[in-house]
């Protein structure tokens, strides 16, 4: 059974930096893509950061490029998140997702997310 | 960047047909995948590829995708329906792309 499963998530002052990790088991991990997509509480969804299986590959959205770095270590099976210089709009509830490899591409399975909320 | 458009809320009775729209400029010729979400979850993959089930999910569930609107269709809804649904198409230029999501009341 594919397990995706994140951690870090908090409580930080603008400004401020966090790390997410995903921890992945039941699959190929190193060979599957993964993205980070986060969730204002009760509105839509926005793929953040995408990357490759083998970590060459990476895509940002718009709003938290230069912010947010994606990585991984495949010799864990975890996915990683770094964001730095926080703002109030990246408060969201952040999903791990698996990716499909080739397009057209989809999310499958989901992780259960970890919260950021980014206050003063 | 491109952009994909969705009812903020449907309503079904019980036992009737739900229709989800999505829409977006010449949607049909892109792929149209289709998450469910019930409160306190994580999204939950129901379609793929326009009108593909993942395994698990009940027959009930069905999509098409022509000119500009992709439909997630659910038939005889049942109370466990109840839910935001979200379209997402995956584009060269601009990744993954989410509608804005519907939320579907079963009466």
């Amino acid at each position: 059974e594919v397990q995706l499963l994140e951690s870090g998530g908090g409580s930080v002052q603008p400004g401020g930096s966090l790390r997410l990790s995903c921890a992945a088991s039941g699959f190929s991990f190193s060979t599957n893509a993964m993205s980070w997509v986060r969730q204002v509480p009760g509105k839509g969804l926005e793929c953040v950061s995408s990357i490759s299986g083998g970590g060459l590959d990476t895509y940002y959205a718009d709003s938290v490029k230069g912010r947010f770095t994606i990585s991984r270590d495949n010799s864990k099976n975890t996915l990683y998140l770094h964001m730095n210089n926080l703002k109030a709009e990246d408060t969201a509830l952040y999903f791990c997702a698996k990716v499909r490899n080739t397009a057209p591409k989809w999310f499958d399975p989901w992780g259960q997310g970890t919260l950021v909320t980014v206050s003063s | 960047s491109y952009e994909l458009t969705q009812p903020l809320s449907v309503s079904v009775a019980l036992g009737q047909t739900a229709r989800i729209t999505c829409g977006g400029d010449n949607i049909g010729n892109k792929n149209v995948h289709w998450y469910q979400q019930k409160p306190g979850q994580a999204p939950l993959l129901v379609i793929y590829r326009d009108n593909n089930r993942p395994s698990g999910i009940p027959e009930r569930f069905s999509g098409s995708n022509s000119g500009n609107t992709a439909t997630l269709t659910i038939s005889r809804a049942q109370p466990g329906d109840d839910a935001d649904y979200f379209c997402q198409v995956w584009d060269s230029n601009t990744d993954m792309v989410f509608g804005g999501g519907t939320n579907l009341t079963v009466l």
